[in-house]
């Protein structure tokens, strides 16, 4: 499968503890988005990265929600002392080149996060 | 309303016939794209089309787009049970990565 690989699928934390999201770009991208979705809504930005670098995290919340895009391995993105309201599920999306358009982003099947 | 904000937010219709989706945003863009969300799963891309395009064709869809409006459309023509799905228009406010994504049409095609 040569698409975007998220996993896990479904992901249940109890409350306070630290939910990882991992994501594997498309092969031949270098830049990767991640974006939340809540219940009967559109998706909303949170962040873009490019290997070891983040360009823009102004969608992210301040405070609990990190990403990265090692050099080797998967993008991540990591929410401590997970609550309620961070149920969503959360999608990754890659591009060959910084979202002008011409290559459109493409979607991986995102990770459910279930917060008990 | 929102950036890139559909309507209906849901329509139903019978197998064979057309539907017809409608998107608006508020600031100038690049293109406009038109992605299809199947329940569970994640967005797949349909459609892209450049603000200096007024229409284009990809087999059964139709996209429109008025930019002096700040609207678009999408046209599924013939519609199959296996459309049911949620459609989302995207937009790149100042040619930015940031796609912004409204609240999606839900359509159901009934057989």
């Amino acid at each position: 499968n040569a698409g975007v690989m998220q996993n896990p699928r479904h992901l249940v934390r109890r409350r306070g503890q630290e939910a990882r999201l991992r994501c594997s770009p498309m092969k031949g991208h270098s830049h990767v988005y991640w974006y939340r979705q809540l219940p009967e809504e559109g998706l909303k930005f949170m962040v873009y990265l490019q290997k070891e670098n983040i360009i823009d995290e102004s969608g992210m919340p301040k405070e609990r929600f990190s990403a990265e895009f090692p050099k080797e391995g998967p993008s991540i993105l990591r929410i401590q002392q997970v609550v309620r309201g961070d149920s969503a599920a959360y999608f990754c999306a890659s591009s060959q080149s910084p979202g002008t358009g011409v290559q459109p982003q493409h979607f991986g099947d995102g990770t459910r996060l279930s917060i008990l | 309303s929102q950036q890139g904000e559909e309507d209906p937010q849901a329509l139903s219709i019978q197998e064979g016939e057309n539907a017809t989706m409608n998107c608006s945003y508020k600031t100038s863009i690049n293109n406009l794209q038109w992605y299809r969300q199947n329940s569970g799963r994640g967005l797949v891309h349909l459609i892209l089309i450049r603000s200096n395009e007024r229409e284009k064709h990809s087999g059964r869809l139709r996209v429109t787009l008025d930019t002096s409006k700040k609207s678009s459309s999408l046209l599924i023509t013939a519609s199959r049970a296996a459309d049911t799905a949620s459609y989302f228009c995207a937009t790149e406010p100042g040619g930015t990565y940031k796609y912004i994504f409204g609240t999606g049409t839900r359509l159901k095609v009934l057989a």
